[in-house]
């Protein structure tokens, strides 16, 4: 049973700092890529990052980069984003999700529950 | 950047129905790069459709996509009072790599 679950959300001060994780079951992490979607109160889904299977290859949203880092411990079994520099609008429930297949094209099959973060003085 | 807008916002249909929900690129999506989910509330998405019209495992045939270059659509057949949720359109490839459409809330009545 495949299963993601995502730990490290809370409030944190703008301008402040907050590392996400996401522990994953089920399937060889090490052979899919993973990414981090993220969803303001309220509104629509925003996909922010996301890193190879190695996390060798890592790319970012525009809205979040130089700001957020991703990364992943394949021995760990664990995918994690960094958030430096958090500002109000980065309040979120942030998912963590698996490809659906190795390789592209990338679809979001399996997700994790969520976890919220969010940013207020 | 690639646009995806959604039409319309929000639908209200009866059980039974069939309804088709646009999904609009703001340039041609290259080899129909595109995934359709559904989302209820207080839950995370769920992959319904990829690669425009596949179905991922465990989707009822009720749910089919189709489309090509800018236009795509999901169509629901046979509607369940379960089928009402927020559905989402996402394209890969573009830039930024994925985006998603805004939305569309279907209600059944």
């Amino acid at each position: 049973q495949i299963q993601l679950v995502e730990s490290g959300g809370g409030v944190v001060q703008p301008g402040g700092s907050l590392r996400l994780s996401c522990e994953v079951s089920g399937f060889t992490f090490r052979t899919f890529d993973m990414h981090w979607v993220r969803q303001a109160p309220g509104k629509g889904l925003e996909w922010v990052a996301v890193t190879s299977g190695e996390g060798y290859i890592k790319i970012y949203a525009d809205s979040v980069k130089d700001r957020f880092a991703i990364s992943r411990d394949n021995s760990k079994n664990t995918l994690y984003l960094q958030m430096n520099s958090l500002r109000g609008e980065d309040t979120a429930v942030y998912y963590c999700a698996r490809d659906l297949t190795i390789g592209a094209p990338d679809y979001l099959e399996y997700w994790g529950q969520g976890t919220l973060v969010t940013v207020s003085s | 950047e690639i646009v995806l807008t959604q039409s319309p916002g929000t639908l209200s249909l009866s059980p039974g129905e069939t309804v088709t929900l646009s999904c609009r690129a703001s340039q041609s999506i290259s080899s129909r790069y595109v995934a359709w989910y559904q989302q209820k509330p207080g839950q995370a998405p769920r992959l319904l459709i990829y690669d425009a019209s596949s179905r991922a495992a465990g989707i009822p045939d009720r749910f089919s996509g189709s489309g090509s270059g800018t236009d795509f659509t999901l169509t629901i057949s046979r509607l369940d009072p379960e089928d009402s949720a927020l559905y989402y359109c996402q394209q890969y490839g573009g830039s930024p790599l994925l985006t998603f459409g805004g939305g569309t809330k279907v209600e059944i009545k």
